[in-house]
């Protein structure tokens, strides 16, 4: 694998189910990042982790929940989510001090019922 | 605040040139930015350009920078079909902190 992945590529879930969404990179940088894109709306920056610590925390509502347990995984736990949350989310990774660099997984295409 | 505004779309022929634009709102964006997504995939960094410069060439890619318009464009020469895809301008925001347009989406007809 090379690059940042993202699994799954697609979810479907309801209102009242925990999943969960997986990145990973292969590139040895240790920022990482989740955004949201919506239909019609700029890219959302959701968190930033930094060396596995959160720096950033960009008013996301707490159904969202992140995890970084190492510098090349990140991981997005998911509960309670409403219809609106339907998006395409993506990962990134960067490296410092090049962080404005960033390279994108592919992403997941998750839609609520 | 921090605003990108591209058109949402463009539509031209094979060999033709594109001419995608931006504008934006930072005048301290040190970096400004071309991501390309095709469908299906993530945003794939295409090309940037430092503050400082006008124009920025790579192959058949060329940025212009007019900082006093905050005005960025990006030019594609002999497009191809498989230059359709959103194209996205971004500038920096801060640390880490990419701000993104909505993108536009280039069509590239035969």
């Amino acid at each position: 694998e090379t690059g940042v992945t993202q699994t799954p590529r697609h979810l479907v879930m309801g209102m009242t189910n925990k999943k969960s969404l997986k990145c990973e990179q292969h590139l040895g940088h240790n920022a990482m990042y989740w955004y949201k894109q919506s239909a019609k709306k700029p890219l959302e920056l959701m968190f930033v982790y930094n060396f596995k610590e959160q720096t950033e925390n960009n008013s996301v509502p707490s159904r969202f929940s992140p995890e970084c347990p190492n510098s090349s995984h990140l991981f997005l736990h998911l509960h309670t989510l409403q219809p609106e949350d339907s998006a395409l989310y993506l990962c990134a990774s960067s490296q410092p001090p090049s962080d404005n660099e960033q390279f994108f997984g592919p992403g997941t295409r998750l839609t609520v019922l | 605040g921090e605003d990108v505004e591209q058109s949402l779309f463009l539509s031209v022929r094979e060999g033709d040139s594109s001419v995608i634009n931006c504008t934006y709102t930072d005048s301290s964006s040190t970096y400004l930015y071309w991501y390309k997504q095709e469908p299906g995939a993530g945003l794939q960094l295409l090309t940037y350009i430092f503050s400082n410069m006008d124009m920025k060439q790579d192959q058949r890619l060329t940025v212009l920078l007019n900082k006093k318009d905050k005005h960025l464009s990006l030019r594609i020469a002999d497009t191809q079909t498989g230059d359709s895809a959103i194209y996205f301008c971004a500038e920096t925001g801060g640390f880490q902190k990419l701000v993104f347009g909505t993108g536009t989406r280039l069509l590239v007809s035969p």
